[in-house]
């Protein structure tokens, strides 16, 4: 079965400093990889996705994500966090089956606050 | 584009009471996911629709929890009798069914606490 560990529950990272969010996953084939942020009330909303192809994926809001496959990571990077992006981080990972989309997994989230 | 529709926003009941959620897809999408968010955890898959046929209900509490899609639009999600753990957000998300991989798209989730 497919899983995803994000090891950090909260990270606190000062305004305009760099950001790295750890995801592992567990799967057998290639999967499709996820991470979407989650704003207090607010649904889910996706920063990007990897689905094959060149292993580093640009996203909204100015974040990317680098696939390593002899890892089985799927870590999200920012250059420079501004205090907007203070939300929860949550990988996910998935996979096509025949009857079409299969569902996601998620990972328990890592919180991030960005302080001053 | 409207995006994925969910009523009520907030709900509050006490334990063995009965609730139920309201689902509308983004137009044309047929497949149609529940997932419950735990306080502190990622969302959990309960239910996938396609059309208005069941996929997946293998994590569906059924002698509590009961999900429809009659015409293979919106959807109605039940719990009864409601316990204290069912206490979290509901989230309905959809998506096309055709081609490679598609994007699921959520909506803004109902926030559920059984008192």
């Amino acid at each position: 079965a497919q899983s995803v560990t994000q090891p950090d529950i909260h990270i606190t990272v000062s305004e305009g400093a760099s950001l790295e969010l750890r995801c592992n996953y567990s799967y057998g084939a290639t999967p499709y990889l996820f991470w979407y942020v989650q704003s207090p009330g607010q649904g889910l909303q996706l920063l990007l996705k990897y689905f094959s192809g060149d292993t580093l994926v640009q996203g909204i809001k100015g974040f990317e994500a680098e696939f390593k496959r002899s890892q089985s990571s799927f870590n999200l990077r920012k250059p420079s966090v501004h205090w907007s992006d203070a939300a929860e981080y949550f990988c996910a990972v998935a996979t096509l089956s025949y009857s079409g989309n299969t569902p996601l997994v998620f990972g328990k989230g890592t919180r991030l606050s960005v302080i001053a | 584009e409207a995006g994925v529709a969910q009523s009520p926003r907030y709900k509050i009941i006490e334990k063995r009471q009965s609730v139920a959620f309201w689902c509308n897809p983004i137009s044309g999408h047929a497949t149609l996911y529940w997932y419950q968010q735990i306080l502190g955890q990622g969302p959990k898959l309960l239910i996938q629709f396609q059309n208005n046929g069941v996929v997946d209900d293998s994590q569906l509490p059924k002698d509590r929890f009961s999900a429809e899609r009659l015409k293979g639009v919106d959807s109605t999600l039940k719990i009864q009798p409601a316990k204290l753990e069912d206490s979290a957000v509901y989230l309905c998300a959809s998506s096309t069914r055709e081609g490679a991989y598609n994007e699921q798209f959520f909506g803004p989730g109902t926030r559920l606490t059984v008192l």
